[in-house]
């Protein structure tokens, strides 16, 4: 089964500093990967997904994230924080055997900025 | 183009009382996924539809249900609530429900069991 984990549940950074989440699956066959960020009190929403071309993809807001098979790893950066980045960040997965979608969340690294 | 429409945005219920949920995904989109979001599990897969049919589920216990209407809305229903069961439920829907494809989510229904 597949899976995922995100090293530290919160992660602190101030502003125009480096950002850093980190992301690690769990799969026989690499599956599509994702990441999506939450805002309070609002739903998910994609900033880059994964599938099978670069494996360094750009996504909005400045983020991109790097697939490395041999370390099973899809780590999210951006490199200068600003203030309205501090949310909630979750890798995900979905399995490319399949027909169907589901996908499989993190849980989740809480993203702080200091001003 | 409207965005994913989730109804109530928040209601509070009590326990064995049952609720039901409703999603009205993006216009286009085929598939719709509900998810189960709380502080200590995070957010956790309850089931999807496309084209009217369930097409994988969760592990969750019967007492959640869904369907979903020819209209590509769905409403997912939890009988015999419980204190646990308290938590904010997401509805994502999708262009084709491909495994590659985005999730576009709803801002959620908070459900709270006293």
């Amino acid at each position: 089964a597949q899976s995922v984990t995100q090293l530290g549940s919160h992660v602190s950074v101030s502003e125009g500093a480096l950002v850093l989440l980190r992301c690690n699956y769990s799969s026989s066959v690499p599956p599509y990967l994702f990441w999506y960020v939450q805002y309070p009190n609002q739903g998910l929403q994609l900033l880059l997904k994964y599938t099978s071309a670069a494996t360094l993809v750009k996504g909005i807001n400045g983020f991109e994230a790097e697939f490395k098979k041999s370390e099973t790893s899809f780590h999210l950066t951006k490199p200068s924080a600003h203030m309205s980045d501090a949310a909630e960040y979750f890798c995900a997965v979905s399995d490319r055997k399949t027909s169907y979608d589901k996908v499989i969340f993190g849980p989740g690294t809480s993203l702080s900025v200091i001003p | 183009k409207a965005g994913v429409t989730q109804t109530p945005r928040y209601l509070i219920k009590t326990r064995g009382q049952q609720v039901t949920l409703s999603c009205s995904p993006i216009s286009g989109h085929r598939s719709v996924s509900w998810y189960q979001q709380t502080p200590g599990q995070g957010l956790q897969f309850l089931f999807e539809y496309f084209s009217e049919t369930q097409r994988n589920k969760g592990n969750f216990p019967g007492r959640f249900s869904g369907r979903q209407f020819s209209n590509s809305r769905s409403e997912m229903n939890v009988s015999t609530l419980e204190l646990g069961d308290s938590a904010l439920y997401l509805c994502a829907s999708s262009l084709d429900g491909r495994p590659d494809g985005e999730l576009f989510f709803g801002e959620g229904s908070r459900l709270t069991v006293l």
